[in-house]
């Protein structure tokens, strides 16, 4: 059964500070890996997907980098502003559709 | 495009009655959709699997009997919890796959149920 564990669970940071959230999964076996972010009470909001065959995306200041052979993803976030400030949460595919979520980091940046 | 709706946003009900969330994809089909529950600070947790015209299925230790899932058409689903106590209350998301295109899912914006 795919384990998804994320580390830290939370972070504190001041504006400005670049960072990287962290994501491990158990079973390699996966079709993709995709980072989601979430405010609170609020559904997922699509960050970054990285196929398995990949190593990595970019979209604005993110960055998410893949290696299936250790089941590590990371989350690069450049130059934080305070509206990242949300939980960010990494979820690994396996089979036809099982999606498996991790536990969440919350950021907080501050100004 | 692929977007996912839910209704309603949030709902109180009382212990013992029953409440129906409903989940569209508004601009695609989705032969498949999933319902996920997330309490508190937890992560979201895979509650069944729906496919558009055949019987939902339920991961271990969900009830099927209390979490009643219908699949009527290829934009609706709907997740009916019967019997509500205050032990179900939490976050409710469903997601879509676009059919045929990928595995990639859309998740709707969730449900907060409140049972008092």
């Amino acid at each position: 059964k795919q384990e998804v564990t994320q580390i830290p669970a939370a972070l504190s940071v001041p504006e400005g500070e670049n960072l990287v959230l962290n994501c491990s999964f158990t079973d390699s076996a996966i079709y993709n890996l995709q980072w989601f972010r979430q405010d609170p009470g609020k559904g997922l909001t699509s960050l970054l997907l990285i196929q398995s065959s990949q190593r990595e995306q970019t979209s604005g200041r993110l960055n998410a980098s893949l290696d299936k052979s250790s089941g590590r993803s990371t989350l690069y976030i450049a130059a934080s502003q305070p509206g990242d400030s949300a939980t960010y949460l990494c979820a690994a595919l396996s089979g036809y559709s099982t999606l498996t979520f991790g536990k969440g980091t919350m950021l907080l940046v501050s100004p | 495009g692929a977007v996912v709706s839910q209704h309603p946003s949030w709902v109180i009900c009382k212990s013992g009655t029953s409440v129906k969330i409903e989940c569209r994809s508004l601009d695609f089909q989705a032969t498949t959709m999933f319902w996920y529950r997330q309490f508190p600070k937890q992560s979201l947790m895979l509650m069944a699997t729906s496919n558009e015209g055949s019987k939902a299925t339920y991961e271990q230790g969900v009830e099927k009997d209390k979490f009643l899932i219908n699949h009527a058409s290829l934009t609706l689903s709907t997740l009916t919890v019967t019997s509500a106590h205050p032990e179900d209350s939490s976050f409710y998301i469903c997601s879509a796959i676009l059919a045929g295109i990928s595995y990639e899912q859309y998740f709707g914006p969730g449900t907060r149920l409140t049972v008092t």
